[in-house]
């Protein structure tokens, strides 16, 4: 299947500060990338979906300007927690979708942000 | 709106037997596509398999299959011969391919499954 990266798997930072997670397709072109959100031991949550040259499309009860979302390239899609907070503490994971027939999403390992 | 239900919490299986990881769903689309995805502990969500609402054959994919009754509107995976291995999250997943929907999965709560030895 295609692969899709995600950096950094892991970060840890202080309240107030900015995060930038990036995801890339490795293989192939996304022409939209998708972000999640998922706490422990929920199922993922659509954050937004990212297409690549235009702006963002979030989902209802997600803040744009807490998260910022930039799709500048067909392989690169960056996710920006702005002023984290502990509450933001969370897996984000993105997934671009393929180009086969079943338009499968491929996802990335994901991020584990840690707000303290 | 799209619903996706998995009513299995979690549950045991014992290597090498079957287990069947139920997935109901709720839409009025005509057109949509259903996926199964594994999430081991790690958290990476790895692909396992893909059913179209109007392919009329179920999905194969090594030892999983999908068992897909339209009418009935479920799309149960089927792992046959459990590896230690296959513990992990499921998750069932559904995307509506209106144009409108942006090709967006609506993901059911997930089944852990644990393998026993």
């Amino acid at each position: 299947g295609a692969v899709v990266s995600q950096h950094p798997s892991r970060v840890i930072c202080k309240s107030g500060t900015s995060v930038k997670i990036e995801c890339r397709s490795l293989d192939f072109q996304a022409t939209t990338m998708f972000w999640y959100r998922q706490f422990p031991k929920q199922s993922l949550m659509l954050m937004a979906t990212s297409n690549e040259g235009s702006k963002a499309t979030y989902e209802q009860g997600v803040e744009k300007d807490k998260f910022l979302i930039n799709h500048a390239s067909l392989t690169l899609s960056t996710l920006t927690v702005t002023s984290a907070h502990p509450e933001d503490s969370s897996f984000y994971i993105c997934s671009a979708r393929g180009t086969a027939k079943t338009d499968t999403q491929y996802f990335g390992p994901g991020t584990r942000l840690t707000v303290l | 709106a799209q619903k996706i239900t998995q009513t299995q919490p979690g549950m045991f299986v014992q290597e090498k037997e079957a287990v069947t990881l139920d997935c109901t769903y709720d839409t009025s689309d005509q057109s949509y596509g259903l996926f199964w995805y594994k999430q081991p502990s790690s958290g990476e969500m790895i692909f396992l398999i893909y059913q179209g609402s109007y392919d009329e054959q179920n999905a194969t994919e090594g030892r999983y299959s999908l068992n897909f009754q339209k009418a009935r509107k479920s799309a149960n995976l089927v792992i046959s011969a459990s590896q230690l291995g296959d513990s992990a999250m499921y998750f069932c997943a559904m995307r509506d391919r209106s144009k409108a929907a942006g090709n967006k999965l609506t993901f059911g709560g997930g089944t852990r499954v644990l393998v026993k030895p």
